[in-house]
């Protein structure tokens, strides 16, 4: 079983549209979570950390259920420079080693 | 933000040659960097972690002989794909914490791989 699993999509939506996908994590001892992006062919960057009261940057609010060990990302307002592959990451704390789920496609349509 | 440099950004070569791609922390030092490696559609991977002064730890499934990683300096990590073949062909990605936030870990642009 894969360590981080991911809707992989692809989720095409309309300018102005919300769009929401999950992630589950299987390791229990998992102690931060994050969420990256991807453009085509570049580096991940840090979107946003994933607290469990949950938190909101802007547009984005990411949610943390530990019991149901599931990691949640919901865009509001779509931008068309919204569309990337988001990226579920999980990290334990004894060694800092991330695992990287394969990914959520979007598409932000004009 | 801290940033990470990759280098070459791009390369060719022929199977059987080596390819030594270099990851560096610009304004930062790192004794931990990690390298991973991300095939077409599929999610990046860990191969090992670099760390300074000391042998590089690999991860299951991956040929530390094959792999060679190289931590010269704090700000320096290196990686050599040797004997390389068609199936090492893939986008290989560094990223460096900063000590003492290791949740913040900076990724360089990744180095596109291609073995022929």
């Amino acid at each position: 079983r894969k360590e981080v699993e991911q809707d992989p999509g692809p989720f095409n939506v309309p300018e102005g549209a919300t769009v929401a996908f999950n992630c589950t994590y299987s390791n229990s001892a998992s102690q931060s979570f994050f969420w990256y992006r991807q453009d085509c062919r570049k580096e991940p960057k840090l979107l946003m950390s994933v607290y469990s009261s949950g938190n909101e940057d802007g547009r984005f609010t990411a949610q943390l259920n530990r019991a149901s060990q599931y990691i949640s990302l919901l865009i509001r307002d779509s931008k068309l420079s919204d569309s990337a592959t988001y990226l579920c990451v999980v990290m334990r704390s004894n060694d800092y080693k991330l695992s990287f789920g394969a990914g959520t496609t979007v598409t932000v349509r004009a | 933000g801290a940033v990470v440099s990759q280098h070459p950004s791009r390369v060719i070569c022929k199977s059987g040659t080596s390819v030594k791609i270099e990851c560096r922390s610009l304004d930062f030092q790192a004794t931990t960097m990690f390298w991973y490696r991300q095939f077409p559609k599929q999610s990046l991977m860990l191969m090992a972690t670099s760390n300074e002064g000391s042998k590089a730890t690999y991860e299951q499934g991956v040929e530390k002989d094959k792999f060679l990683i190289n931590h010269a300096s704090l700000t320096l990590s290196t990686l050599t794909v040797t004997s390389a073949h068609p199936e090492d062909s893939s986008f290989y990605i560094c990223s460096a914490p900063q000590e003492g936030a290791f949740k913040e870990q900076y990724f360089g642009p990744g180095t596109r791989l291609t073995v022929t």
